[in-house]
């Protein structure tokens, strides 16, 4: 059984401060990972993916890979209000026949205060 | 390029009815996925189809069924429907080449009564 495991939060930090969210996964052979953001009430938005182990920035979001560990995270600096959200982690495995499975963590509830 | 679509936004069933949810990918988009939203259970995978072929399933009872139409719209079906089946249903699709990199649509809320 896949498993992603996150931090349900909730995750309060001040605006301004560095957010740093967590995930762990089960399947070695995962090879794509992605951090979606989720909106009360909203769909899932993509905001991040990451295939490589390190660091990959976009804009105020670092996704971070360490395969050897199993982990993925994310960091958001400078934390403004409208960041405020659930934020999970999905990882991607081969289910075969050019298939794509995405296993999905809970997720983390972010909460930026001013 | 328009999102994904997914229609209706929000149904009120009754226990034992079915229901038919429809979602269209992004222009180009071939495969579509279909998944459930719990607060107790997250997101779960339910289906993955492409080309009109379902190519992968997860671990829902055979109540839950869906099919692909040649322009790449797909329909999922919810037949007798539980109390337990109230959720927000998503469709995510994804582009040839980059299928493990998937796009959500809005979603569809609904409610078993």
């Amino acid at each position: 059984q896949k498993e992603v495991e996150q931090n349900s939060g909730p995750l309060s930090v001040p605006e301004g401060a560095i957010a740093s969210l967590n995930c762990t996964y089960s399947d070695r052979g995962s090879q794509s990972f992605f951090w979606y953001r989720q909106y009360s009430g909203k769909s899932p938005e993509l905001i991040m993916f990451i295939y490589s182990n390190g660091d990959k920035e976009d804009g105020r979001f670092t996704a971070q890979l360490n395969k050897a560990s199993q982990y993925v995270s994310l960091l958001i600096r400078d934390s403004q209000p409208s960041d405020s959200a659930t934020y999970l982690c999905a990882v991607s495995s081969d289910s075969g026949a050019g298939s794509y499975q995405l296993t999905f963590g809970k997720g983390t509830k972010l909460s930026v205060i001013p | 390029k328009a999102g994904v679509t997914q229609t209706p936004r929000y149904l009120i069933k009754t226990r034992g009815q079915q229901v038919t949810l429809s979602c269209s990918p992004i222009s180009g988009h071939r495969s579509v996925s279909w998944y459930q939203q719990t607060p107790g259970q997250g997101l779960q995978f339910l289906f993955e189809y492409f080309s009109e072929t379902q190519r992968n399933k997860g671990n829902f009872p055979g109540r839950f069924s869906g099919r692909q139409f040649s322009n790449s719209r797909s329909e999922m079906n919810v037949s007798t429907l539980e109390l337990g089946d109230s959720a927000l249903y998503l469709c995510a699709s994804s582009g040839t080449g980059d299928e493990d990199t998937q796009y959500f649509g809005p979603g569809t809320r609904l409610t078993v009564l």
